[in-house]
């Protein structure tokens, strides 16, 4: 059972913004732990997509933005494409585990 | 470039043990932090441990403690993950990740290895 709480699917039209809360508590994200993203293609090993809230690897495109407030974070796609088509995880440290832990994922699916 | 190449699927019976490989190349070992990650079938990440460099030692889930042993030849660059006492909910997909110093993201994944257990 995680302790970060993602909305289990979002959808949207080519073109369109979607955006994907990741919900934790003053263990986790309110304690000001960072806050990463990872993209999941079918039958692929995760990919970062955001560390630190709201930063991008190379190669990760700027349609992908992330962001945290309080004991939640955020990512945004925009310009939905075909190939955003995925799984999704937010990830971040909590002290009471003493350990780091996944959002529950979100499936977005592309209209 | 950073590259983790994992070993082949396993199969295994209830109360056996599994050991999973994870080698490195592009970089040696003692320069990354290495973790693992599970995915049951059809549900979510999982991390399960790892190296912390802040300690200099290797942090284990709550969940995993007694079960799981972590280690690392620095020889062959390579990182393994055994766990015991295995059970049907051990069947998934187990990750290596390496996690960078100046951030706790996991930035480089092995292709994963398939764990079946299975009487």
């Amino acid at each position: 059972q995680s302790v970060l709480t993602q909305p289990p699917s979002v959808s949207g039209a080519p073109g369109q913004r979607v955006t994907i809360s990741c919900t934790g508590s003053s263990s986790n994200i309110g304690a000001g732990y960072d806050v990463h993203w990872y993209q999941q293609l079918p039958g692929t090993a995760p990919k970062l997509l955001i560390y630190g809230n709201s930063n991008r690897p190379s190669g990760v495109p700027d349609r992908f933005s992330g962001s945290k407030s309080g004991t939640s974070a955020s990512l945004a796609i925009s310009g939905l494409q075909a190939e955003d088509e995925a799984d999704y995880y937010c990830q971040s440290y909590d002290s009471s585990l003493s350990g780091y832990v996944f959002g529950t994922g979100t499936k977005v699916t592309v209209l | 470039q950073v590259q983790l190449v994992q070993s082949g699927a396993e199969v295994k019976k209830p109360g056996a043990s599994v050991k999973v490989s994870c080698k490195v190349s592009g970089y040696t070992l003692t320069e990354l932090s290495m973790h693992w990650v599970r995915q049951a079938p059809g549900k979510g990440l999982e991390w399960m441990g790892g190296f912390d460099p802040e300690d200099g030692e290797t942090i284990y889930a709550q969940k995993f403690q007694g079960r799981v042993t972590m280690t690392e030849d620095t020889s062959t660059d390579t990182a393994y993950m055994e766990l015991s006492s295995l059970r049907s909910e051990d069947t998934a997909v187990y990750y290596c990740a390496t996690r960078p110093s100046w951030n706790d993201a996991f930035d480089i994944w092995g292709q994963g290895t398939m764990v079946t257990v299975s009487s």
